[in-house]
């Protein structure tokens, strides 16, 4: 049974690019959330996709959006991105709208020069 | 009032003893606290959780301690072995808050042979 999986593992941009982050759930999941983690932090909820809308956001601009496919798998989007977008992005899967484990995958590092 | 507050920021035991790291909530709405640990380059792992219905959850080596009325949760890892250096971290997450999980800053754990 694959867990989450996330690609690419390493990115490296600069700064004004824009990045596109993808994630696959654990098998049977349907909800997916994104967190970005800065070096020496915790990490920070961004957003949740259910049923292929964003159903909670955490404090963050407008340039971090995303996607959700209807076969759950999602997308994060940069835009415009600044030095202080570089972060591990992980993205998180849950068994179901409301359910409480989330399962992490590896991460991207994100590097924005 | 979504804080979660970790301490100790670093934690450093000799093999076979007890490492013990504290966490102090804020929010009453929090109805699940997760434990997550990640190594380098990881990301976080489900480590154990518990609901503040029950004020001890043991897994193995792994305990948390719940004080509801404190607003304070406890992980003690007994026996604590090399293997076990890794950065730690609490969570809380609540029903009405669907798939965000606020996080503690974290503490790196280094266990000496």
């Amino acid at each position: 049974d694959a867990g989450v999986t996330q690609s690419p593992t390493h990115l490296i941009k600069t700064r004004g690019q824009q990045v596109t982050l993808r994630c696959s759930p654990k098998s049977g999941h349907d909800t997916v959330s994104w967190y970005q983690q800065a070096l020496g932090q915790g990490p920070q909820f961004i957003f949740q996709y259910y049923e292929e809308e964003e159903r909670q956001r955490g404090n963050f601009p407008d340039r971090f959006s995303g996607h959700q496919f209807p076969n759950y798998s999602s997308e994060l989007n940069v835009n415009a991105l600044l030095l202080g977008d570089s972060a591990l992005y992980l993205c998180a899967s849950i068994g179901g709208w409301g359910t409480d484990t989330q399962y992490f995958g590896p991460g991207t590092r994100l590097t924005v020069l | 009032q979504q804080q979660v507050k970790q301490s100790p920021q670093s934690l450093i035991v000799q093999k076979g003893g007890i490492s013990i790291i504290n966490c102090a909530y804020e929010n009453t709405a929090f109805d699940y606290f997760p434990w997550y640990q990640q190594f380098p380059g990881k990301g976080p792992a489900l480590l154990i959780a518990i609901r503040p219905d029950v004020s001890e959850k043991k897994e193995g080596r792994f305990t948390i301690s719940f004080n509801k009325s404190a607003k304070q949760f406890s992980l003690h890892i007994m026996d604590s072995q090399p293997g076990d250096s890794a950065t730690y971290f609490c969570a809380a997450w609540s029903g009405t808050s669907y798939g965000k999980l606020t996080f503690g800053q974290g503490t790196i754990l280094t266990v000496h042979p």
